[in-house]
């Protein structure tokens, strides 16, 4: 069955530095998300993604993060100078599309595990 | 703000029992509920889904059920097994657009074999 996959699985980083985390979404999904889970929290929405434009981003989406589809396969999280606070699971999701009057279902990725110290 | 939110953080029951974990939401306008299952280390998976237009919808040992009057949802398990000890998350979202999900804060089922 397709899956979403994240790399890598844990990545640790020092404050103010640089991270991207990859996902590889469905290979016919068409709308990418990310998400993130900080530790015992809910899961909050961060952005989606659609031809190859940023559709819809939540208030935590600020100018530190970026996201981008580099190739036909992958959909990465990029962002620029990490704050302790951004330590959390970030997970990727896709769906195949939306329509006028259907919710399709988003698959999740297994997520990545951010430590920033 | 509008937000969808549980009202127990933990649930134990016992294994062959039946499980009902609820939800309340406050934001009308969503066209979808949705509960998702949280293992450890993984990603939140889908379980079911019901639209805003029913009020009962059935799974496979799954129930999700919709009250509107009094904007609560909750989901029954049927025959809990060791398997479903997770963390439930109820969420809404909605139909046309880009169907961003907004999540409750998760209620952790415990099974007791």
């Amino acid at each position: 069955e397709p899956e979403v996959t994240q790399t890598p699985s844990h990545q640790v980083t020092q404050m103010g530095q640089e991270v991207i985390l990859r996902c590889v979404p469905i290979s016919n999904h068409l709308y990418f998300y990310w998400y993130r889970q900080i530790l015992g929290q809910k899961v909050e929405f961060l952005v989606s993604f659609y031809n190859n434009e940023i559709s819809e981003k939540s208030e935590i989406f600020d100018d530190q993060f970026s996201v981008e589809r580099p190739d036909g396969s992958n959909f990465t999280l990029k962002i620029r100078s990490t704050k302790l606070e951004d330590s959390a699971m970030y997970f990727c999701a896709s769906s195949l599309r939306t329509s006028g009057s259907s919710y399709n279902e988003q698959f999740f990725g297994p997520g990545t595990r951010l430590t920033v110290l | 703000g509008e937000s969808v939110g549980l009202h127990l953080p933990t649930l134990s029951v016992q294994e062959g029992d039946n499980s009902i974990i609820n939800c309340a939401y406050s934001n009308s306008a969503s066209d979808y509920f949705i509960w998702y299952k949280q293992e450890s280390g993984k990603g939140p998976q889908f379980i079911i889904d019901i639209r805003s237009n029913m009020d009962k919808r059935q799974g496979q040992r799954v129930t999700v059920l919709l009250n509107k009057t009094v904007k609560h949802l909750s989901l029954q398990i049927a025959a809990t097994q060791p398997g479903d000890s997770a963390v439930y998350f109820c969420a809404e979202t909605y139909s046309g657009g880009y169907q961003k999900v907004t999540f409750g804060i998760g209620t952790k089922l415990q099974v007791i074999p």
